[in-house]
């Protein structure tokens, strides 16, 4: 399978624990995002890398919220002391950098993220 | 703010008729526009995209594109009940910035 992956599908926790999510992009994909979607609402953007440099960063994403792209494949999310209000799909997609304003992001499963 | 707009619905259309859902945006120097398809519990799937004002057609799906009313829509001719999904309406506004900015979407249910 040549898609984004991400990894947990899905993720219960306790409230105030920390919690890790991965993304795999896309094979050679420069571009990689970060997206939450709660029920009824489209998705939200929280970050974006291009190659290893995270470059733009949304208000919505607290200091709790970190994120890396160390080596410019991989992504991962990580969400210290977890809040309910956390609850939601945390989305990854990818895009190809091909300097054309038509650049398409793709999707990956997402990580449904529950906290109890 | 950049706003985008979506009719939540639900849309009733019946089998073999034509759907239409309509998006419009906030941010006048938008630059491209994307249809997104995403069922329920499953992550938003691409359908289409479109950027040059007029009509872009790819089998069964077409995108219209109104820059001077900030206005895209979808239409699905001859709908079936593998439709029915939440439409979701992406639009990149550019200026530096490449994220999308997603409507809420709308719910599309197809009857047989």
């Amino acid at each position: 399978d040549t898609g984004v992956s991400q990894d947990p599908r899905h993720k219960i926790t306790k409230r105030g624990q920390n919690v890790t999510f991965r993304c795999d992009p896309i094979s050679e994909h420069n571009r990689l995002y970060w997206y939450r979607q709660t029920l009824g609402q489209g998705p939200e953007f929280l970050t974006y890398f291009q190659n290893e440099a995270q470059l733009e960063k949304s208000r919505l994403l607290s200091d709790r919220f970190s994120a890396e792209r160390p080596k410019g494949s991989f992504s991962t999310l990580e969400i210290q002391r977890t809040e309910q209000g956390d609850s939601a799909m945390y989305l990854c997609a990818s895009e190809e950098l091909a300097g054309a304003s038509t650049d398409t992001q793709y999707f990956g499963p997402g990580t449904r993220l529950t906290v109890l | 703010q950049k706003e985008v707009e979506q009719n939540s619905g639900p849309l009733s259309v019946p089998e073999g008729a034509i759907a239409s859902l309509n998006c419009t945006y906030s941010d006048r120097g938008s630059q491209s526009f994307f249809w997104y398809r995403q069922y329920s519990g499953k992550s938003p799937e691409l359908i289409m995209f479109i950027y040059s004002n007029g009509d872009k057609e790819d089998g069964r799906f077409t995108a219209q594109l109104n820059k001077a009313s900030q206005y895209v829509s979808l239409l699905i001719r001859d709908s079936q009940p593998s439709d029915s999904a939440t439409y979701l309406c992406a639009v990149y506004s550019g200026a530096g910035s490449y994220q999308l900015t997603f409507g809420k979407g709308t719910k599309l249910s197809v009857i047989p």
